[in-house]
């Protein structure tokens, strides 16, 4: 089963862009991508998922590059709410969600 | 929007226990998932089901074991409670199987065994 790459931890200012990248190099073509997040002593969170193109919703924007072995999570204006672990995930097979470490984002006031 | 309700946010047990840990879910979702979460090791998948009476092995089933007698409501069960079981649990429910579909997951349960 494909496995992702993310960085342990990344740091943003107040209301700058944040990127978050992870790398996919065993996806499969039916992967989706998807993307979650965790708030302190709560659930893991749905933030978005895409297959091959990119993506926006209210939350955030998925690029997804064109061989799909990795993906860049842009939250556009990082707040102080936004700071959480950021899970990217791929989602192949009905039973199979792996999460790996995913990325502590850190915002600073 | 999709509530998923663990049934305790702390609980603490003995070792040997017996423990029962219940999920609820309120959008009819057909599978539902219990996971793992311990510090470095990410999310883990213990148990999973698609319909109920019906259930599958996850990535780590040992000393656990589940039940899902109607749609709503999966139960993992601690059969002896052992120290090494000391961990979040978190919930999730998913609609179809789709692999776009999201899962949805309870706020869990943080479970010592003393």
């Amino acid at each position: 089963d494909a496995k992702t790459t993310q960085p342990n931890s990344m740091e943003s200012n107040e209301e700058e862009p944040v990127h978050l990248p992870c790398n996919h190099s065993t996806i499969s073509g039916t992967d989706y991508i998807h993307w979650y997040r965790q708030l302190p002593s709560q659930g893991p969170e749905y933030v978005i998922h895409g297959l091959t193109s990119n993506v926006n919703n209210r939350m955030a924007s998925l690029a997804i590059a064109e061989d799909r072995k990795s993906s860049t999570l842009i939250l556009h204006r990082a707040t102080l709410r936004d700071a959480a672990v950021y899970y990217c995930i791929l989602r192949g097979n009905f039973n199979k969600f792996y999460f790996g470490s995913g990325t502590k984002l850190n915002v600073k006031p | 929007d999709v509530k998923v309700t663990q049934s305790s946010r702390y609980l603490v047990k003995r070792t040997g226990e017996k423990v029962f840990l219940e999920c609820v879910q309120d959008m009819d979702h057909e599978n539902m998932f219990w996971y793992r979460q311990d510090p470095g090791l990410g999310l883990r998948l213990i148990y999973f089901s698609y319909d109920v009476k019906m259930k599958e092995k996850g990535d780590i089933p040992e000393g656990y074991s589940v039940s899902r007698e109607k749609k709503e409501r999966f139960s993992l069960i601690l059969e002896s409670a052992s120290t090494n079981q000391t961990s979040m649990y978190l919930c999730a429910s998913k609609p179809g199987q789709g692999g776009y579909q999201p899962q949805h997951f309870g706020d869990g349960t943080r479970l010592s065994i003393l």
